[in-house]
């Protein structure tokens, strides 16, 4: 079946401006996952949604970042007035069951923002 | 102290050799650990999970798990060009605060014909 999907691949704004990336999962997948990877670096965990729960925010560096997940499927990752130290890929996964045992996460190709 | 460590390399090994990828975590609960493979300009890939000690074995890849050493390995046997790439390893804490995998920064890893 398909992969995990995101869009646009890549994304060049001017500072300030806002954006917005998608993640579209596995279908069936119950946790969505966002991560950010600067050039070089490790994955920095933002954001996860499973099912109904109240996502966990807590790697999100900022009230610059928000993002949602509609009907326990597609999540919208959204950066409001982009800086450019927001400059990296965005990546999403998503997991059949939380991260336990079992709960493999598989990534999507991940979008590539750049800000100038 | 990093709560998942790993040399980032490049360990180099010539084709047909082993590969020997290693990781360490920090003292926390934790019940599942797992490998990815990064290509350069790519996204992880899942290449190998593991729960509990002992080793488990998937064609050419083999895990290792040693919790009371909080150490977890990957072995390439018969190592390729094709397995050049950078390696995570990822270790899910057990924590009331939720349930999201910690990645280490990875090691390249170069196979030289």
């Amino acid at each position: 079946g398909a992969g995990v999907s995101q869009s646009p691949s890549n994304k060049v704004t001017e500072k300030g401006k806002d954006v917005e990336l998608r993640c579209d999962p596995i279908s069936g997948h119950t946790a969505l996952y966002w991560y950010r990877q600067s050039l070089g670096q490790g994955l920095e965990f933002l954001i996860y949604f499973q099912g109904n729960s109240a996502p966990d925010k807590s790697g999100l560096p900022s009230d610059r970042f928000s993002a949602e997940r509609t009907g326990g499927s597609v999540s919208t990752l959204t950066i409001q007035r982009t800086q450019q130290e927001d400059s990296a890929v965005y990546l999403c996964a998503s997991s059949p069951r939380l991260a336990g045992a079992g709960g493999e996460q598989f990534f999507g190709p991940g979008t590539r923002l750049t800000v100038l | 102290q990093k709560e998942v460590e790993q040399n980032s390399g490049p360990l180099s090994v010539p084709e047909g050799a082993i590969a020997s990828l290693n990781c360490t975590y920090s003292d926390r609960v934790s019940q599942s650990f797992f490998w990815y493979r990064q290509y350069s300009g790519k996204s992880p890939e899942l290449i190998m999970s593991i729960y509990s000690n002992g080793d488990k074995e998937d064609g050419r890849f083999t895990a290792q798990l040693n919790k009371a050493s909080q150490y977890v390995s990957l072995l390439i046997r018969d190592s390729q060009p094709s397995d050049s790439a950078t390696y995570l390893c990822a270790v899910n804490f057990i924590t009331g605060g939720g349930n999201k995998l910690t990645f280490g920064t990875g090691t390249q890893l170069k196979v030289e014909l």
